[in-house]
């Protein structure tokens, strides 16, 4: 089993429309979850963390966190052509401070 | 605030060939991590520096890949002999540290071909 598990889409979102990105991971002991946005051709950026279960929201993103389900997700709110990009999550190993990333997610946003 | 800088951004050689990959990190970052990214996959850790410390390098292919940080600020990672399978993209990262390990910021990689 992957450590960090995600779709690799691509997914396909009308804009405006809610554009939802879920991960799953298998190390139970893990309390910190991350997802970075990475343009074609650029590299990752940090776009949100969680560490508590439940949702933290930050302007058109949302991410979830479900510890007993192993599950975190991110909802962008009216995507925009802008968010078209491949988003990465992350996940540190409990007992190191080692970041395991998933495959990523490729979302695109249809005009 | 500088970002992460990292040179070569292009490099094509052919195998058994060296190569090698410089990194700056954000000033004051303690911690540098170098990743390989193959193309359609998520980074992968290589090589974990706190100050110049090895912290993590369970992932270095040893027998060709070696990396160091001088001084606990910039870091170059080799590559000797390359293997067509060493072509990626290969990216240097630091974050600050305690609590804020896992806050990492990427420099705009070094994307290696070997032919």
């Amino acid at each position: 089993q992957k450590e960090v598990e995600q779709n690799s889409g691509p997914l396909s979102v009308p804009e405006g429309a809610i554009a939802s990105l879920n991960c799953t991971y298998s190390d139970r002991g893990s309390q910190s979850f991350f997802w970075y946005r990475q343009y074609s051709g650029k590299s990752p950026e940090l776009i949100m963390s969680i560490y508590s279960n439940g949702d933290k929201e930050d302007g058109r993103f949302t991410a979830q966190l479900n510890k007993a389900s192993q599950y975190v997700s991110l909802l962008i709110r009216d995507s925009q052509p802008s968010d078209s990009a491949t988003y990465l999550c992350a996940v540190p190993n409990f007992g190191n401070e080692k970041l395991t990333f998933g495959t990523g997610t490729r979302l695109t946003i249809i005009p | 605030e500088a970002g992460v800088a990292q040179s070569p951004r292009y490099k094509i050689i052919e195998k058994r060939q060296s190569v090698a990959f410089w990194c700056n990190p954000i000033s004051g970052h303690a911690t540098l991590y170098w990743y390989q990214q193959i193309l359609g996959q998520g980074p992968k850790l290589l090589i974990q520096f706190q100050n110049n410390g090895v912290v993590d390098d369970s992932q270095l292919p040893k027998d060709r890949f070696s990396a160091e940080r001088l001084k606990g600020v910039d870091s170059t990672l080799k590559i000797q002999p390359a293997k067509l399978e060493d072509s990626a993209v290969y990216l240097c990262a630091s974050s600050f540290g305690l609590p804020s390990v896992y806050e990492q910021y990427f420099g705009p990689g070094t994307r290696l071909t070997v032919t």
